[in-house]
Parts: C-alpha cells; structure tokens; sequence
C-alpha cells in the first residue's frame, strides 16, 4: 500500500459527460500528480500541483483541469468525454522537501471508461 | 520526453539474476535515475534511484557506470511475481521535476 488513496477505482461514464477524480496524497506529501495510462500511450504526465498551486503541465487537454485543495487532496475534472479518454488514471504525490531525489508515490488508479 | 532507452522485453529464469539495461547517454551531472516497475494494471512501484554510486535495497541492486550515459538495474533471484514493466527514469527539472515515462521493459520471469 503506498498510501496514496485515488476513488472510485472504476468509473463508467458516456460520451460528452464529465466526471470527477479524486486523490488523498500520502500524510504530509505537498506534491500530487496526475498521469494518464491509454493502451496505445504508455503512461503520460498530465499536471503536477505543489501545496496548492500547479508547478507543471504536461500533455493535458484543455477539457481537463485539476486543483488542490488545502488539505492537499486534488481532484482532476474531465469533460466532454470522448471515447479516447477512456484510460487508467493515476495520481503520486511526493514530499517534494526541494531536494531532487525524491520518490514518487503512486495510487491504484481510477479505470474511466467512456462508452 | 523520455530520455532513456530500453530493451522492449527480456525473459529470466525463475532464481536467476535478471540484469536490465538502460541507457541515458544525454543525463546531467545533478539528475538522478529512478527505476520503477508496474504489475498488470496496477500503479508503478518505486525500485530504487541513485546518481552516480551503485545503490541496493531490500527489492533490488542499481548499478551506474563511471560516465554514468547506462544504467542495469539487478533483481538479484527473480520470482514469478517480479513479471511486470520496468522503466527506467531519469528526472529532469531537479527538486521541482517529475517523471516521464518511457516505454519501459516487459520483464517475463518464467518456471
């Protein structure tokens, strides 16, 4: 268990909808990100949030958006779903201290698929 | 994007060594490497990182060369339970940076 809580682990939703996902960082971790994991594109980097405030960005949509909050739970926010959306979803988070050997802890993942 | 290269798959003998390579010939003197691996679908699991210094932990052995462009990461007596993709990592963008994902190595551990 990495201690990295993402719910629900399965969500099955239609085309053009938009669905929330939810991430509890480990206790005391400032840094969550976001990856997304599709059959043909391996796991890609979606956005990195740092105590709030979002550090990088990497290939998200404009359809997508994350946040997180004050008690260091984020959320990523997916609309007008598309049938390519359909994916693994996973959230880290790290301790993020400044230093630049720091590990990444991942969730289980949330399973979207868009029919 | 990544900057690492793997070998797409290898098998191991069950109780054996199983040695994977990584090369990350373009790495910065302050960048360290991560390996991590994944099983079916489940989140990727840390392994173990280091810099320059060979490192081992309870889960496996890393060895970087002088130049430190490749890397193997060593399971020293494979179990069936270690079948899963191994990617190698290097992190860019130091403290602030994040992990970018490769195509990794499928690891097949077999009887």
């Amino acid at each position: 268990d990495s201690g990295v809580t993402q719910t629900p682990k399965h969500l099955i939703t239609a085309t053009g909808q938009r669905v929330t996902l939810r991430c509890s960082p480990r206790s005391g971790d400032l840094s969550v990100y976001w990856y997304q994991q599709s059959l043909d594109q391996g796991l890609q980097f979606l956005i990195q949030y740092y105590n709030g405030e979002e550090r990088a960005k990497g290939n998200i949509l404009e359809r997508f958006s994350a946040q997180q909050f004050p008690d260091l739970h984020s959320e990523l926010n997916l609309s007008s779903l598309e049938l390519g959306d359909s994916a693994l979803y996973f959230c880290a988070s790290s301790l993020d201290r400044g230093v630049a050997n720091e590990k990444l802890f991942f969730g289980s993942g949330t399973q979207l698929s868009v029919l | 994007d990544a900057k690492t290269t793997q070998p797409t798959s290898m098998d191991c003998a069950e109780g054996r060594a199983a040695n994977l390579p990584c090369n990350h010939s373009t790495i910065s003197g302050n960048e360290y490497v991560y390996w991590y691996r994944q099983i079916h679908s489940q989140g990727p699991q840390y392994i173990i990182h280091g810099l320059k210094n060979n490192e081992t932990n309870e889960m496996a052995s890393l060895i970087i060369t002088e130049d430190r462009k490749s890397s193997t990461l060593i399971l020293p007596h494979a179990t069936l339970r270690d079948t899963a993709v191994y990617y190698c990592i290097v992190r860019v963008g130091g403290s602030q940076g994040n992990l970018i994902f490769g195509k990794g190595t499928k690891l097949s551990v077999k009887p």
